[in-house]
């Protein structure tokens, strides 16, 4: 039960586009579409913003968007804000045993 | 609108126990499987353990297996964590989260309930 890897910190100036990626394995990332992600203010509870790798919940703002490739999902921040500054953290489930992975998070600071 | 109120939380001794529980409400609760997950202070989200809708299936991390035990009362809407031989790592806010999404995607959670595991 590995975490999935994350880049620590990621930045951008506003209106830039960002992108954090998410490496797992065949085990996980790479075998089932069942990648999310989430966004976490500090002091407060993650909020999920993408889903199924690609799906966005009602009322998450489409600058938000996720794919994947192999082993590898990706979530890309557009049109960065100020308010987007926070950790993001992917997550996979995982068989072999049954489980769920996290990433470690990545700081994503808007310059 | 669905809501999730952990609460047991507190200050423990290396060794001790603790139960924790969540209270649902706003959804049809023994249709949904229900998950802990925890995060260190300062760290990033770990998975603990799910239990699915019926009860009848639960799952744990390797961290947890064997000194964590989920349960629910679909009766009360109820989720509880019964943490035994607690040690100083599981020091933790340990959140309450639901998957209504049926993608394996935590779509609500709880505020979060801290445990701390001190001498």
């Amino acid at each position: 039960q590995s975490a999935l890897t994350q880049p620590a910190s990621v930045s951008g100036s506003p209106g830039q586009s960002t992108t954090i990626s998410c490496t797992g394995t065949s085990s996980d990332v790479g075998t089932y579409d069942f990648v999310s992600w989430y966004q976490q203010h500090p002091g407060s509870a993650p909020k999920l913003i993408i889903y199924a790798v690609s799906k966005r919940p009602s009322g998450v703002s489409d600058r938000f968007s996720g794919s994947k490739s192999g082993n590898t999902a990706s979530l890309t921040v557009s049109g960065l804000q100020a308010e987007d500054e926070a950790d993001y953290y992917c997550c996979s489930y995982a068989s072999s045993p049954t489980s769920v992975l996290f990433g470690g998070g990545t700081k994503l600071t808007v310059l | 609108e669905v809501q999730l109120l952990e609460s047991g939380g507190g200050l423990v001794q290396p060794g001790g126990s603790l139960r924790l529980s969540c209270a649902a409400s706003g959804l049809t609760f023994s249709r949904t499987a229900m998950s802990w997950v925890r995060q260190a202070p300062g760290k990033g989200l770990q998975w603990v353990s799910a239990i699915t809708g019926s009860g009848d299936i639960t799952h744990y991390a390797d961290s947890v297996q064997g000194r964590f035990t989920i349960s629910r009362d679909n009766s009360e809407n109820t989720v509880s964590l019964q943490m035994n031989s607690l040690r100083v790592d599981d020091t933790a806010v340990y959140f309450c989260a639901l998957d209504s999404t049926s993608s394996g995607a935590y779509d609500h959670w709880g505020q979060g309930t801290l445990v701390t595991v001190s001498s």
